[in-house]
């Protein structure tokens, strides 16, 4: 089993739609949790930090589940350039280790 | 702004050549890091360094080796480069007391022919 796991998608959304994305973790013992968010070709950007009680930028809604071990995001009212790939990654604090998914690809379409 | 640079953005090299990849980061970051970038493998790490001349090695370290002389600056070196080794190279820096996001560099697409 992947230590985390995600849908590869892609997604293909309407412009306005919202979608959500999840993103599983095996090791109880991960400590920070973040979601980045990749075009083609380029390096991953910071989107938001993951905390215990929810976090929410703008459109972008992050929830952390410790009891399912599980990481999700939400994308309201979706744009064209919204279109990327999604990162999800898990930290290991005492080991400097962070663990990148694979990643979700998102298509939204106009 | 946090800004982490790389020395190039696209590199050709041949097979047997050494092969040095140059990071420099901005932030006063402690930790640093080296990853490689394959289509359907994800971010795998190289190496990374948690403190100036400390480094530890990561998944998939051989044929690679790293230095960091200075807090700011991190180099991957390629010993004897081969096609194995064509990938996207992507530096890191973090800081544990700044909340532990990684940022990254622009990525060097490096090939080996």
């Amino acid at each position: 089993r992947k230590e985390v796991e995600q849908d590869p998608g892609p997604f293909n959304v309407p412009e306005g739609a919202t979608v959500a994305f999840n993103c599983t973790y095996s090791n109880s013992a991960s400590q920070s949790f973040f979601w980045y968010r990749q075009d083609c070709r380029k390096e991953p950007k910071l989107l938001m930090s993951v905390y215990s009680s929810g976090n929410e930028d703008g459109r972008f809604t992050a929830q952390l589940n410790r009891a399912s071990q599980y990481i999700s995001l939400l994308i309201r009212d979706s744009k064209l350039s919204d279109s990327a790939t999604y990162l999800c990654v898990v930290n290991m604090k005492a080991t400097y280790k962070y663990i990148f998914g694979t990643g979700t690809r998102l298509k939204v379409l106009a | 702004d946090v800004k982490v640079t790389q020395s190039s953005r696209y590199l050709v090299k041949r097979t047997g050549e050494k092969v040095f990849l140059e990071c420099v980061q901005d932030m006063d970051h402690e930790n640093m890091f080296w990853y490689r970038q394959d289509p359907g493998l994800g971010l795998r790490l190289i190496y990374f360094s948690y403190d100036v001349k400390m480094k530890e090695k990561g998944d998939i370290p051989e044929g690679y080796s790293v230095s960091r002389e200075k807090k700011e600056r991190f180099s991957l070196i390629l010993e004897s480069a081969s096609t194995n080794q064509t990938s996207m190279y992507l530096c890191a820096s973090s800081s544990p007391g700044q909340g532990d996001e990684q940022y990254f560099g622009p990525g060097t697409r490096l090939t080996v022919t």
